[in-house]
């Protein structure tokens, strides 16, 4: 069975840091990656996918992620935080079993940036 | 905007009660997600439609629950008997067929909130 794992309940970045984002999978194929950013009482957005190629992905809002796959991590990364990425982050994945595409998430990571 | 709409966004009921949420999809999309999400976890699937034909159904899914989308556009979520355990925020995706690696894109949900 596939599953997510986000290790971190709460980062904590002051603005103009740079942000990591953990997140491990566990899969019985060829990874399909995501990570959707949450804002209070709102919907996910998409920011970023991982299928094939370059193991540097990048997406919105100044976003990457880095895949590994010795490591199994697909971490969210950003060079310089602003306050407005405070939000709650999920990384998921392609149910790898299933033809539909259902996606599998991880707990969350609630990311704080403070001015 | 043609985002994914949900209605409606917030709904108060008393335990026992019937309720009905709607989706109206990205109009060229042809899969439709529900999922589900409690306070601090990630959204867990409930069930997926490509086009009117419902696919796949979560162990999640009781007797109480049932989706539809008869035409192959808006899909409804439907659960009888409301419990309290159904308070959750209910969160719907679609996104287009071709390939299951196609990001879903979510609705802002509807919270439900069972008294």
């Amino acid at each position: 069975a596939q599953s997510v794992a986000q290790p971190e309940d709460q980062v904590n970045v002051a603005e103009g840091n740079p942000l990591t984002v953990k997140c491990t999978y566990s899969v019985s194929g060829n990874p399909y990656l995501f990570w959707y950013v949450q804002y209070p009482n709102r919907g996910l957005q998409f920011l970023l996918k991982y299928i094939t190629g370059d193991n540097l992905v990048k997406g919105s809002y100044g976003f990457e992620a880095e895949f590994n796959k010795s490591q199994t991590s697909f971490h969210l990364k950003k060079p310089s935080a602003l306050v407005s990425d405070s939000a709650l982050y999920f990384c998921a994945v392609r149910d790898y079993d299933n033809q539909g595409g259902k996606l599998i998430f991880g707990q969350g990571t609630e990311l704080s940036v403070k001015p | 905007d043609t985002g994914v709409s949900q209605n409606p966004r917030h709904k108060i009921t008393k335990r026992g009660q019937n309720v009905t949420f709607r989706c109206d999809p990205i109009s060229e999309h042809n899969r439709l997600y529900w999922y589900r999400q409690t306070l601090g976890q990630g959204p867990e699937f409930l069930t997926y439609f490509q086009n009117e034909a419902q696919l796949e159904k979560s162990r999640l899914l009781s007797d109480r629950f049932s989706a539809e989308r008869p035409k192959g556009s808006f899909s409804t979520l439907e659960i009888q008997r409301t419990e309290q355990g159904d308070s959750a925020m209910y969160l719907c995706a679609s996104s287009q067929q071709g390939s299951s690696n196609q990001p879903q894109h979510f609705g802002d949900g509807t919270r439900l909130s069972i008294l």
